[in-house]
């Protein structure tokens, strides 16, 4: 039972380079979000896609974009990457809008 | 203001002792409240969900919600060094039922 699953676990890119994170769970959840967090910051929501077909910005979208593949796949892309989004990255799902979220393992992006 | 707010920290308590931790959200029609507790390089895993004005308690964690006064709290008691870590509440609203907020976090340390 693999849950959530984030690829890759760390990556390091030059500064206008471009990349994309996967992110898939295999819990048939409807709901996907991706979170980027900060020394001291908590979690930020970047983007979510609250069911297959949709996607919304979420708190600090700027300098990403999203593609929910399909129900399991949600992948998040940066275009051209900037050292202010150096972070860690985490994907999570979510089984309905009331629900809790589980969490993947994070991606620890460093851009230099 | 931000939509969900916890003191940042430390927090230090004595082992033995409850350890008490409080969040504040400004979206009065929230429905779903979660804490989440976080190891250093780690995810956020699922400690407690709350939907209903009171208390719920799960082992030595009791969570809180006054939705009246828009306030969220988690009580541990029996406080173990295993405890020691970073707490983040997060809310679900009910305009935009898919969206999970996270504060920024509380670190709680627990001193033998």
């Amino acid at each position: 039972n693999a849950g959530v699953t984030q690829t890759p676990k760390f990556q390091v890119l030059k500064t206008g380079q471009s990349m994309t994170l996967q992110c898939a769970q295999d819990m048939n959840h409807n709901s996907m979000y991706w979170y980027r967090q900060d020394p001291g910051m908590g979690l930020r929501l970047i983007y979510y896609s609250a069911s297959e077909g949709t996607t919304d910005k979420g708190e600090v979208p700027n300098g990403y974009n999203v593609s929910r593949l399909n129900k399991r796949e949600f992948s998040l892309r940066l275009e051209s990457a900037a050292p202010s989004q150096t972070s860690v990255y985490f994907c999570a799902s979510s089984e309905s809008v009331q629900g809790e979220a589980f969490f993947g393992q994070g991606t620890r992006l460093t851009v230099v | 203001q931000k939509e969900v707010e916890q003191n940042s920290g430390p927090l230090s308590v004595p082992e033995g002792a409850i350890a008490s931790l409080n969040c504040t959200y400004s979206d009065r029609v929230s429905q779903s409240f979660f804490w989440y507790r976080q190891y250093s390089g780690k995810s956020p895993e699922l400690i407690m969900s709350i939907y209903s004005n009171g208390d719920k308690e799960d082992g030595r964690f009791t969570a809180q919600l006054n939705k009246a006064s828009q306030y969220v709290s988690l009580l541990i008691r029996d406080s173990q060094p295993s405890d020691s870590a970073t707490y983040l509440c997060a809310v679900r609203g009910y305009s935009s039922a898919s969206k999970i907020i996270f504060g920024s976090g509380t670190r709680l340390s627990i001193r033998p």
